[in-house]
C-alpha cells in the first residue's frame, strides 16, 4: 500500500510569488492535514480537511489557503510569500472511521519550500 | 487550548541502554488520544506508539512503551535496548477525539552513543 506522497519534495520561490503544494493520501483515506515545521516555531497545524471540507483550521494568515477533492487528495496555496513562510510542510492522512481505529495520522515525506 | 510541552530538548543515551523522554500536556477534555513520533534526518515523521485516554493500561509497541498517568497529564516514552537507528527527533502528539488536528510538543532530540 502506498504511502502519503507530497509534491514536490524540493521549492524554491521569490518573495510575492505563489505556491501549490499537493499531496496524495493512503488510499482509502479521507482526512488529509497540513503542518508548517520550522526551527523556530516547531511543528503547527495549518487545516485540515475531510470528504472535501475544511474541518478545522489554525492560526494562519489568509494567505494560506488549501482543498480537498473527491479523490481525498489535497492541495495547499500560499500566495504572496514571505521569507518567514520558508518552512518544510508535511502533509498528513488518516482513516477516520469515527472509531479508536483510524486516528493515527500517517505523514509524508514532507516539501521543502526555501522562499527567496 | 491545548498545549503539549517536552522539557528535554536533548537526550544522549548508551547503545543498548533504557531511556525516558517526556511530556506534560494541558487539556480540560477527559477524551483523547496522545501519540508518540519519530522523526529521522529523512524528516518523514513515523509513528511510534499511540495512547487512548479512556485506557488505563500503557501502551507497549516491542522496545517502545508508555507511562501514561492521566491526572498528572504526563505521557512519558521509554525506549528499551537503544538502537543506533533510535537516534531521532521524537515529538510527543495530542489529538481531540473529534477532527484529526494534532497539537505536537517542541521535540526531543535523542542521540545514541554506539
Amino acid at each position: 500500500k502506498a504511502g502519503v506522497t507530497q509534491t514536490p519534495r524540493y521549492l524554491i520561490k521569490t518573495r510575492g510569488q505563489q505556491v501549490t503544494l499537493s499531496c496524495s493520501p493512503i488510499s482509502g483515506h479521507r482526512s488529509v492535514s497540513w503542518y508548517q515545521q520550522t526551527p523556530g516555531q516547531g511543528l503547527q497545524f495549518l487545516f485540515e480537511y475531510f470528504s472535501e471540507t475544511q474541518r478545522n483550521k489554525g492560526n494562519f494568515p489568509g494567505r494560506f489557503s488549501g482543498r480537498q477533492f473527491s479523490n481525498s487528495r489535497s492541495e495547499m496555496n500560499v500566495s504572496t510569500l514571505e521569507l518567514g513562510d520558508s518552512a518544510l510542510y508535511l502533509c498528513a492522512s488518516s482513516l477516520e472511521t469515527g472509531l479508536p481505529i483510524g486516528v493515527e495520522a500517517f505523514f509524508g515525506q514532507g516539501t521543502r519550500l526555501t522562499v527567496v | 487550548a491545548q498545549t503539549v510541552t517536552q522539557s528535554q530538548p536533548e537526550m544522549s543515551v548508551q547503545e543498548a541502554e533504557t531511556v525516558t523522554l517526556s511530556c506534560t500536556y494541558d487539556t480540560s477534555e477527559s477524551d483523547y488520544y496522545l501519540f508518540w513520533y519519530k522523526q529521522p534526518p529523512s524528516r518523514q515523521m513515523i509513528l511510534v506508539i499511540r495512547q487512548e485516554a479512556y485506557k488505563q493500561q500503557n501502551a507497549t509497541e516491542n522496545r517502545f512503551s508508555v507511562n501514561f498517568q492521566k491526572a498528572a497529564k504526563s505521557f512519558s516514552l521509554k525506549i528499551s535496548d537503544s538502537q543506533l537507528g533510535d537516534a531521532a527527533m521524537y515529538f510527543c502528539a495530542y489529538r481531540r477525539n473529534a477532527g484529526n488536528m494534532l497539537t505536537f510538543g517542541g521535540g526531543t532530540r535523542l542521540m545514541v552513543k554506539p
